[in-house]
């Protein structure tokens, strides 16, 4: 299955609502799931099937979708969510990434 | 806290064998699906494999099967990744990250990750 990640890059500011979107090649049903990864770091689990967010995740986080399209929104970016932002399905093996989007400072 | 662990990672020539581990802690290591996930240089995330809570379930990813194995010792809370016959296009950071449940699609703790560079 191939996740299809856009844009894959974008600029904003501090403050900014942002919205990222992911788009499966086939239907994954609720089977999305959302990472973050700040520079040099691994990355961390922030929504797990489509809309859950994890725990100690920001609420400032939000998902949505299902079937082929979904959505990450950042209600209110803060500086610390500078970074890249991962889909993943998990409805079938082989588990697929998208391909990032990198969220850089305005 | 539950914490996962990787090491073993290097440099290794070209059709060479490396094994990783990753040992955890915090949770009941036996109770989850493990897997490994990969990234190269400068690249994206690349699932490589994943093994169930119990080690009787085992995938990999097309561009490691047959010379990946994935296999987990439950008496030792640790993760191993045997890798054998490693090209450069293997070069990355590779990941332990631990399964939300006994088999499961998505991945709720990752380590930090060890580096395998293959190179001559």
């Amino acid at each position: 299955i191939q996740m299809t990640q856009s844009p894959s890059s974008l600029s904003a500011s501090v403050g900014d609502r942002v919205t990222i979107t992911c788009r499966a090649s086939q239907s994954i049903a609720n089977y999305l799931n959302w990472y973050q990864q700040r520079p040099g770091k691994a990355p961390e689990l922030l929504i797990f099937t489509a809309s859950s967010l994890q725990t100690g995740a920001p609420s400032r986080f939000s998902g949505s979708g299902s079937g082929t399209d979904f959505t990450l929104t950042i209600s209110s970016l803060q500086p610390e969510d500078f970074a890249i932002y991962y889909c993943q399905q998990g409805y079938s093996i082989p588990w697929t990434f998208g391909r990032g989007t990198k969220v850089e400072i305005k | 806290e539950v914490q996962v662990l990787e090491s073993g990672g290097g440099l290794v020539q070209p059709g060479g064998s490396l094994r990783l581990s990753c040992t955890a802690s915090g949770f009941t290591f036996s109770s989850f699906a493990m897997n490994w996930v990969r990234q190269a240089p400068g690249k994206g995330l690349e699932w490589v494999s994943i093994i169930s809570g119990g080690g009787g379930n085992t995938y990999y990813a097309d561009s490691v099967k047959g010379r990946f194995t994935i296999s987990r010792d439950n008496s030792e809370d640790t993760l191993y990744l045997q890798m054998n016959s490693l090209t450069a296009e293997d070069t990355a950071i590779y990941y332990c990250a631990k399964g939300s449940s006994l088999w499961s699609g998505y991945f709720d703790s990752w380590g930090q990750g060890t580096l395998v560079t293959v190179s001559s």
